[in-house]
């Protein structure tokens, strides 16, 4: 079976840090990846992992554990327009398509 | 570069009655997905086509339907709509769909209301 979890909601201050956890189980894997979505908005792309490890980007990093079936996005030096949920998804091998977490609502207070 | 083009962004309709969405990828771009999005469900997919052939399909009915033309445009159908279509339906363009990609961009959305 293929599932994805993430928190559902999660709340941090503006400036601060915080770290969006996902975790999988597929039959397959083919890259992880990390998409913030406004409300009313389409997706954004933030970051793939394929290999296990940090990537960084900017303010944002994203990081992979495949052993563990586990990623997580940190997002640092928040900042209020990064209140918006981030999505999770992870690659099957078998046909290369997208499954999806249920997103987490990060709301960022001042 | 344009980017990927959905029409129309909103859309009001009554049960029973059928609706046609339509999809502009980025050029160069052969996939398109499809997926409806409500609240708390996160991306469901519809299917996806590439170069003019459905490659892939979720677990829909066959009310959901679509197709791709040979400039990779797409459209999907929705016949004899039901309350519980009522959602964003989104499209994702991509190069080729496979393992490639590091990427996928998404379209603004449809918002389909049905009434």
């Amino acid at each position: 079976g293929q599932n994805i979890d993430q928190p559902t909601e999660m709340t941090a201050t503006e400036g601060a840090i915080v770290q969006i956890n996902c975790t999988y189980q597929t039959s397959g894997f083919n890259g992880l990846f990390w998409y913030q979505q406004h409300a009313g908005e389409a997706p954004t792309f933030l970051s793939y992992n394929v290999l296990d490890g940090l990537e960084e980007k900017g303010r944002f990093s994203s990081f992979l554990s495949r052993s563990k079936g586990y990623s997580y996005l940190l997002l640092k030096e928040l900042q209020m327009k990064d209140s918006a949920s981030y999505l999770c998804a992870v690659r099957a091998r078998s046909n290369y398509q997208l499954i999806w977490g249920a997103g987490t609502k990060l709301i960022i207070k001042p | 570069k344009a980017g990927v083009t959905q029409t129309p962004r909103y859309l009001i309709k009554t049960r029973g009655q059928q609706v046609t969405l339509s999809c502009s990828p980025i050029s160069g771009h052969r996939s398109v997905s499809w997926y409806q999005q409500t609240p708390g469900q996160g991306l469901q997919f519809l299917f996806e086509y590439f170069s003019e052939t459905q490659r892939n399909k979720g677990n829909f009915p066959g009310r959901f339907s679509g197709r791709q033309f040979s400039n990779s445009r797409s459209e999907m159908n929705v016949s004899t709509l039901e309350l519980g279509d009522s959602a964003l339906y989104l499209c994702a363009s991509s190069a080729t769909g496979g393992a490639g990609d590091t990427e996928a961009f998404f379209g603004q959305g449809t918002r389909l209301t049905v009434v």
